[in-house]
């Protein structure tokens, strides 16, 4: 069982490159998140989604817009790169039946961006 | 949902209890407590939860007070691999709050040998 799995691993973007990071879990969990890592510090919620075709704002969504076209996946995605992206991005998933106990997320390894 | 506060770091020997605080003195009834740690640069991993009661799984031991404002997550015998960021969320149980897990800063805690 794979849960979360977040595509690329690793990526060097420069100033204003676009693209897109994927998140795609199996456990048929309805919402979804995404979250950035600063070095050193705890983790922001981006934006994220409540079932396919529904997505919302977190605490830091300027910058990133995002989809949910299908259940199982949940796509992020940079317009135009800037240097201040430059972190980790952790995707999770959740569900009220999740094996965790109420409510409790399944996160994903992380994509490691870096903006030169 | 209600802030968190942690100490910033903690230790403590190998084979000891781990006995990690968290005031949440803003609490409100209908909300959970969670506990995530972080090792490394891994992905968090669900430790514990709950909403009044003290409860116990194979990872740890929570303890909730009975006013609901603090809490402590025990681990009862910590291990080198016990060594990560530790959070501690407040979380609403309510459908319209969408289960969001908003993460504070944490305590980091160094398991020593």
């Amino acid at each position: 069982n794979a849960g979360v799995t977040q595509t690329p691993k690793f990526r060097v973007l420069k100033t204003g490159q676009s693209m897109t990071l994927l998140c795609a879990q199996d456990m048929n969990h309805e919402y979804m998140y995404w979250y950035r890592q600063d070095p050193g510090m705890g983790l922001r919620l981006i934006h994220y989604s409540v079932g396919e075709g529904t997505t919302a704002k977190g605490e830091v969504p300027d910058g990133y817009n995002v989809s949910r076209l299908k259940k199982q996946n949940f796509l992020l995605g940079l317009e135009s790169a800037a240097p201040s992206q430059t972190s980790v991005y952790f995707c999770a998933s959740s569900s009220p039946a999740s094996g965790q106990g109420a409510h409790g997320y399944t996160f994903g390894s992380g994509t490691r961006l870096t903006v030169v | 949902d209600a802030k968190t506060t942690q100490p910033p770091s903690m230790d403590c020997a190998e084979g000891r209890a781990a006995n990690l605080p968290c005031n949440h003195s803003t609490i409100s009834g209908n909300e959970y407590v969670y506990w995530y740690r972080q090792i490394h640069s891994q992905g968090p991993q669900y430790i514990i939860h709950g909403l009044k009661n003290n409860e116990t799984n194979e990872m740890a031991s929570l303890i909730i007070t009975e006013d609901r404002k603090s809490s402590t997550l025990i681990l009862p015998h910590a291990t080198l691999r016990d060594t990560a960021v530790y959070y501690c969320i407040v979380r609403s149980a309510r459908m319209d709050s969408s289960y969001k897990l908003i993460f504070g800063s944490g305590t980091r805690l160094l398991v020593r040998p």
